[in-house]
């Protein structure tokens, strides 16, 4: 148990909707990433939020968007969902930028 | 873009011996590199990291070597147990914290 929680766990949705996804990072870590990782590919890094800042960002598309709330936790919003967005999503988090990350279970997500 | 690459995706060693996995990157900013191992239906773990001021860090049975000028890293497993069958992936870091990963690389350890 690496102390990231990930809610849900599976997501079955349809073509068009809007989805969030939720982590929880280890107790005292500031640093929260999100990676989408889809059949047979590696893990693709999202976006980074340190201490509630958006720090880094990478492929990310523009109809998803996150943010991470004064308690820590962070959110992963997918809107106008596509089939091709069916993947695991992974947080991470770490004590601070440039730490080992710690992972959470991941939610699939499941596009119909 | 493919700035860190796993080439092979998958390899079959057994029990006992050793295990070489192989990471390239592209980016010569890059100065910290880690390895994870990801069992199914569970998020990645940390196993090993290595900073670019070094060229080689231990932990037991697992040794990251680093090659800056071929901007080449291992990972050497050794002896290798049927538990360290998984996927390992392979990830590189700046100071920007921009972490890139490799596709993985699906270790199978035969008893």
């Amino acid at each position: 148990d690496s102390g990231v929680t990930q809610t849900p766990k599976h997501l079955i949705t349809a073509t068009g909707q809007r989805v969030t996804l939720r982590c929880s990072p280890r107790s005292g870590d500031l640093s929260v990433y999100w990676y989408q990782q889809s059949l047979d590919q590696g893990l693709q890094f999202l976006i980074q939020y340190y201490n509630g800042e958006e720090r880094a960002k990478g492929n990310i598309l523009e109809r998803f968007s996150a943010q991470q709330f004064p308690d820590l936790h962070s959110e992963l919003n997918l809107s106008s969902l596509e089939l091709g967005d069916s993947a695991l999503y992974f947080c991470a988090s770490s004590v601070a930028p440039y730490n080992e990350q710690f992972f959470g279970p991941g939610t699939r997500l499941t596009v119909l | 873009d493919q700035q860190v690459k796993q080439n092979s995706p998958s390899l079959s060693v057994q029990e006992g011996r050793i295990s070489i996995l192989n990471c390239d990157y592209t980016n010569s900013m890059f100065d910290y590199f880690l390895w994870y191992k990801k069992y199914p239906a569970e998020g990645p773990t940390f196993l090993i990291s290595i900073s670019s001021i070094k060229d080689k860090n231990e932990d037991g049975r697992f040794t990251v070597f680093l090659n800056k000028s071929a901007k080449h890293l291992s990972l050497h497993i050794v002896p290798s147990q049927p538990g360290d069958s998984a996927v390992y992936f392979c990830a590189a870091s700046n100071n920007n914290n921009d972490m890139r990963f490799g596709a993985g690389t699906r270790l199978t350890v035969k008893p």
